[in-house]
């Protein structure tokens, strides 16, 4: 199984609803992310996991809130957002060495397209 | 700062051959990926060079100059699937260091 796989698909919300995003890999990767992406820009790296723990916190506001409950699942909590934060939300993975080394392919699921009204 | 230049637009004709070039200035290097994107779809990964040189896998070949800054994806015998945005990222450091740092995008256009 070489997939990531995120839901929902979409995802329209209000600015006081709570809503969770969710991603699952079963290749074994150790590293996580999620990316925020812009139409027509590149992703943003927003956070990164390695070996369940946080990482990496582009200092993403607090209206995100990230969780690796696992080594296969990932989720990005939404709470409060703003209209501005409508986007694709990406995840992706990729192997991580013991000693911290990284591997440089990622594997990202297909997004979940967020719109924030 | 750093950043990574690449053209914002390619067009080209099917079966033709196109070259997408990087520069990059980045406080670090370990290496330089590339990704391609179909609208509305996902980043693929589709190469990755550590040392100079060029790496083929099938049509798309990867080249880097560590010394020049540079690199270039090269796709031959375009075909119309071709058609979407292609990304140069650079890993800024080895080892403990997972943010890959993004150039804008190419979008590349093949006509028939």
């Amino acid at each position: 199984d070489t997939e990531v796989t995120q839901t929902p698909k979409h995802l329209v919300m209000g600015m006081t609803n709570k809503k969770s995003l969710k991603c699952e890999q079963h290749m074994g990767h150790r590293a996580m992310y999620w990316y925020k992406q812009k139409a027509k820009k590149p992703p943003e790296l927003m956070f990164v996991y390695s070996y369940e723990k946080l990482s990496i916190n582009e200092s993403v506001p607090s209206r995100f809130s990230p969780e690796c409950p696992n080594s296969s699942l990932l989720n990005l909590h939404l709470h409060a957002l703003q209209p501005e934060d409508s986007a694709l939300y990406l995840c992706a993975s990729s192997l991580e060495g013991l000693a911290g080394v990284t591997y440089n392919e990622q594997f990202f699921g297909p997004g979940t397209r967020l719109t924030v009204l | 700062g750093q950043s990574l230049e690449q053209p914002s637009e390619v067009t080209a004709v099917e079966g033709a051959i196109v070259q997408i070039n990087c520069t990059y200035q980045t406080s670090g290097f370990y290496g330089l990926s590339w990704y391609q994107q179909h609208d509305g779809g996902a980043p693929t990964f589709l190469s990755y060079n550590a040392l100079d040189g060029l790496e083929e896998t099938g049509r798309f070949s990867s080249f880097l100059s560590r010394s020049d800054s540079y690199g270039y994806l090269l796709l031959q015998e375009l075909q119309m699937k071709d058609s979407a945005s292609y990304f140069c990222a650079v890993s800024p450091n080895a080892g403990n260091n997972r943010k890959l740092i993004w150039g804008l995008g190419t979008s590349l256009a093949v006509n028939p």
